[in-house]
């Protein structure tokens, strides 16, 4: 049973452009969103976060909207950059354990220069 | 570098066979995470430990088992080894787990031959 889903293994974007990365969930009990990303050979580094009370929240380039009646988050990446390349990993949790993510399988992010 | 430190790196080993993952989590983290990710899956959650104590439980099998020591390093041992448990293994660490923003050590690569 898969509560969170990324349904694009893999997105290109050319360099300056906007990237829009999409994550759907199911389980209701979750309040609590998040964004990683990862680069090879290294471990998932955090990237931005949205609490179930907001539906945007925006970090620099890096902005995170959640629409929970859709159960539907995306994150936008804009201008993105070539050094943006990387997995993307959408991950929820829920109040009873915040540290027990559940995470998507993952997108990969290609930005062409 | 997150902080969190994560050895071996590498490990092959066969069928049957019992191995020890270890790690240090940030200066000041109370939290320990382990997580397991397969080929093309995301990261699944197997258990966290908070100060010594366990404190959440995921799909962890019980073949596996972990512990996390008075000066808060923690070991993740996997025993009874299939092919199947081929994978890298992350560990991360938080302050406190409240708002599920981990940092990530750069994995264990697993390999059961």
């Amino acid at each position: 049973d898969q509560q969170v889903k990324q349904n694009s293994p893999s997105l290109s974007v050319q360099e300056g452009r906007i990237s829009i990365l999409n994550c759907d969930y199911t389980n209701s009990m979750f309040d609590y969103f998040l964004w990683y990303k990862k680069y090879p050979a290294e471990g998932p580094t955090f990237l931005i976060s949205i609490s179930s009370i907001k539906d945007k929240n925006e970090d620099g380039r890096f902005t995170v909207f959640l629409n929970k009646s859709a159960k539907h988050l995306s994150l936008h990446i804009v201008p993105s950059q070539p050094g943006d390349s990387a997995v993307y990993f959408c991950a929820a949790t829920g109040s009873t354990s915040y540290g027990k993510l559940t995470f998507g399988q993952g997108t990969i992010l290609t930005v062409h220069p | 570098d997150s902080g969190v430190t994560q050895t071996p790196k590498h490990l092959i080993t066969a069928t049957g066979q019992r191995v020890t993952l270890r790690c240090s989590p940030r200066s000041g983290d109370l939290s320990v995470y382990w997580y397991q990710q397969s080929l093309d899956q995301g990261l699944q959650f197997l258990i966290q430990y908070y100060n010594g104590e366990e404190r959440a439980k995921g799909n962890i099998l019980e073949r596996f088992s972990a512990q996390q020591f008075p000066d808060l390093h923690s070991e993740l041992n996997l025993s009874s080894l299939e092919l199947g448990d081929s994978a890298l293994y992350f560990c991360a660490s938080s302050v406190l787990g409240l708002t599920g923003e981990l940092f990530f050590g750069e994995g264990s690569r697993l390999t059961v031959l």
